[in-house]
């Protein structure tokens, strides 16, 4: 059982925007709309920041946005800021009733 | 607001096991789905396993089946994950995560509970 494929990292400015991808097949992101993201601090537990592909929780900002085409999803963070400045992965439901992470893509702010 | 207790740090030799516990309050237990999920030290994350509360039923990545078990006691609205014939390279961060119903977004996670696997 591979993991989606993320890249290693993703660097960018305050203010600008950054796009973080997550490749799977047609078994787990393209075959199904359970894509989730999640942001993760140094020496914390993972946060649930978007669901299902495109939806928000209750309270994460409007400054991430998520998407999916054919076998990849994208997170988006408009505005970076410093505190965006955490680990992020991928999460997706796979056939046969079983769940996958991304390899995690390490994002900086300059 | 639903918020999950997990039990402390162990320590392990190889060959053995752990039986880790995650306990939830502020919520209906049944209605959740939790969740196993674990982080070796550098590393990504990597989903275990799950348990649906209400019917009772669990699944497994294939990697691991054979070798984890988790259970759930509504009594007590605790979880449980065991993991067996432990190796050095079970060393990690397990951390439960709650699913509302059959969702696959794990929205809450608890603390994280290390477990070394030493000789």
């Amino acid at each position: 059982q591979s993991a989606l494929t993320q890249a290693a990292s993703v660097s960018g400015s305050p203010g600008q925007s950054i796009t973080i991808s997550c490749t799977g097949t047609s078994a787990d992101v393209g075959g199904y709309n359970y894509v989730s993201w999640y942001q993760q601090h140094p020496g914390e537990a993972p946060k649930l920041i978007i669901y299902d592909v495109t939806n928000r929780p209750s309270g994460i900002s409007n400054r991430f946005s998520g998407s999916k085409s054919g076998d990849t999803a994208s997170l988006t963070i408009s505005g970076l800021q410093a505190d965006d400045e955490a680990d992020y992965y991928c999460s997706s439901y796979r056939s046969s009733g079983t769940s996958v992470f991304g390899t995690g893509t390490k994002v900086t702010v300059l | 607001q639903v918020q999950l207790v997990q039990s402390g740090a162990e320590v392990k030799k190889p060959g053995s096991s752990v039986k880790v516990s995650c306990k939830a309050s502020g919520g209906t237990f049944r209605s959740y789905t939790i969740n196993w999920v674990r982080q070796a030290p550098g590393q990504g994350l990597e989903w275990m396993g799950r348990i649906t509360v209400m019917f009772d039923t669990a699944n497994y990545a294939q990697k691991f089946q054979g070798r984890v078990t988790v259970t759930a006691d509504e009594s007590t609205s605790t979880a449980y994950m065991e993991l067996s014939n432990l190796r050095s390279e079970d060393t990690a961060v397990y951390y439960c995560a709650t699913s509302y119903g059959g969702n696959w977004e794990f929205d809450l996670w608890g603390r994280g509970t290390l477990v070394n696997v030493s000789s």
